[in-house]
């Protein structure tokens, strides 16, 4: 009973590739996130969605397309990955507007060859 | 959302307590102190979040200031599983964003 769970755990694939990461929680939150882990470990969030409703995007570069097809999920489209975008890439969610006690998923560790 | 600063790393014997401080002097009265923590490889886990009174849970303790220009987490008796990178992090109740810095490693030895 994995509170938010992502897919794949690992994704290794080449230059000018387009792959997608997908994430699900069944908390019953309305928000859910991205985030970006770097090799020098720093944690930053790209993305923000309430309600299948955009709500953030930090200057992410437009290849990168976040998806929700209901509230459960959040899916992260990437087109024509660049060697930079090798990462860990965390979802989380979070329940109501009034706290910010996030829920994070396992990750998925990005290679870019 | 007011920047935080802690120690890059601290250690810890096994059974004792760890003492992690946060400065935070930029807080403003409705910023509360959120911390997190990232064991080896797994995503970041909430701990514990305060405003300005203390505050325990089945994980740590919160002691914040009464200036809330710092605040320090408490593990009362630290184990090999909390080894972990600790962060501490100042965020309005209502934003959506938390802005993680470099955090605390902390290293518990037996």
């Amino acid at each position: 009973d994995t509170a938010v769970s992502q897919t794949p755990k690992y994704l290794v694939t080449q230059m000018g590739n387009d792959k997608s990461i997908k994430c699900e929680q069944n908390l019953g939150h309305d928000t859910m996130y991205w985030y970006k882990q770097d090799s020098k470990k720093f944690l930053k969030i790209m993305f923000s969605y309430n309600n299948k409703e955009l709500i953030i995007n930090e200057t992410v570069p437009n290849r990168f397309s976040p998806k929700s097809p209901d509230k459960a999920h959040l899916n992260l489209h990437i087109n024509s990955l660049e060697l930079g975008d090798s990462a860990v890439y965390f979802c989380a969610s979070k329940a109501g507007v009034q706290r910010n006690t996030q829920y994070f998923g396992p990750g998925t560790r990005l290679t870019v060859l | 959302d007011a920047k935080t600063t802690q120690p890059p790393s601290m250690d810890c014997a096994e059974g004792r307590a760890a003492n992690l401080p946060c400065n935070h002097s930029t807080i403003s009265g409705n910023e509360y102190v959120y911390w997190y923590r990232q064991i080896h490889s797994q995503g970041p886990q909430y701990i514990i979040h305060g405003l300005k009174n203390n505050e325990t849970n089945e994980m740590a303790s919160l002691i914040i200031t009464e200036d809330r220009k710092s605040s320090t987490l408490i593990l009362p008796h630290a184990t090999l599983r909390d080894t972990a990178v600790y962060y501490c992090i100042s965020s309005f109740i209502d934003t959506d964003k938390l802005i993680f810095g470099t955090g605390t490693r902390l290293q518990v030895f037996p």
